[in-house]
């Protein structure tokens, strides 16, 4: 009922295009749904953050998509940079909760 | 405004030695949580204070590990008797109080158990 699952663990992109993860949860009193990115050696840094009643919510370069119904959420990078090549976290919380993470996705962008 | 602060940032101890990692929250904010992140994996919740209380310590181990936010002060993750086990990055991250669930992280403390 906790948990988060996400996929890819892994996904390699050509600069330029759009990196797809994905994220599925069970518990339904979830109600903010967060993205971090994982620098190495670094601590997760927010990224954008989505709460059930909006469908979709777009940050510079960041989108993330929600599908209440089917327990579903993505995050989508436009115009990939290799700067962007980091590990990827999705998680999920209600209120001041603690957050329940995915597994994480290593995302290369190849120049 | 300054971010979440850890130290110290590496720590070693050798099997047996207590591990006391600090955390100051952003301020403003009223919320602590600790996570676990063993190399490789993902962070694991461990617990989730407020000033003076302990609200979630449902990750905790229930031996060695035990977790205080004082009145005064940063929050403080002991672990005793450490074991090699225990070698991972340790993450705080606070929110602020009447937020909305997101929470900030620190730079994490990196722990080595020799």
């Amino acid at each position: 009922q906790q948990q988060v699952k996400q996929s890819p663990q892994s996904l390699i992109v050509q600069k330029g295009g759009i990196p797809i993860i994905n994220c599925a949860y069970e518990n339904t009193a979830f109600d903010y749904f967060p993205w971090y990115q994982q620098f190495p050696g670094k601590g997760p840094a927010l990224l954008i953050a989505i709460r059930p009643d909006v469908s979709e919510k777009k940050e510079g370069r960041f989108t993330i998509s929600f599908n209440k119904s089917a327990k579903q959420f993505s995050l989508h990078i436009m115009d990939s940079q290799p700067g962007d090549s980091a590990t990827y976290f999705c998680a999920a919380t209600r209120g001041a909760q603690k957050l329940v993470f995915g597994q994480g996705t290593r995302l290369t962008i190849n120049p | 405004n300054a971010g979440v602060m850890q130290n110290p940032r590496h720590l070693v101890r050798r099997r047996g030695q207590e591990a006391r990692l600090r955390c100051s929250p952003m301020k403003g904010h009223s919320h602590v949580y600790w996570y676990r992140q063993l190399p490789e994996e993902g962070l694991k919740f461990m617990v989730y204070l407020q000033k003076e209380n302990i609200i979630d310590e449902s990750g905790m181990p229930k031996e060695r590990f035990s977790a205080e936010f004082p009145k005064e002060g940063p929050s403080i993750l002991r672990i005793q008797q450490v074991v090699r086990g225990d070698s991972a990055a340790y993450f705080c991250a606070s929110s602020p109080t009447g937020g909305f669930g997101e929470q900030y992280f620190g730079p994490g403390t990196r722990l080595t158990v020799t």
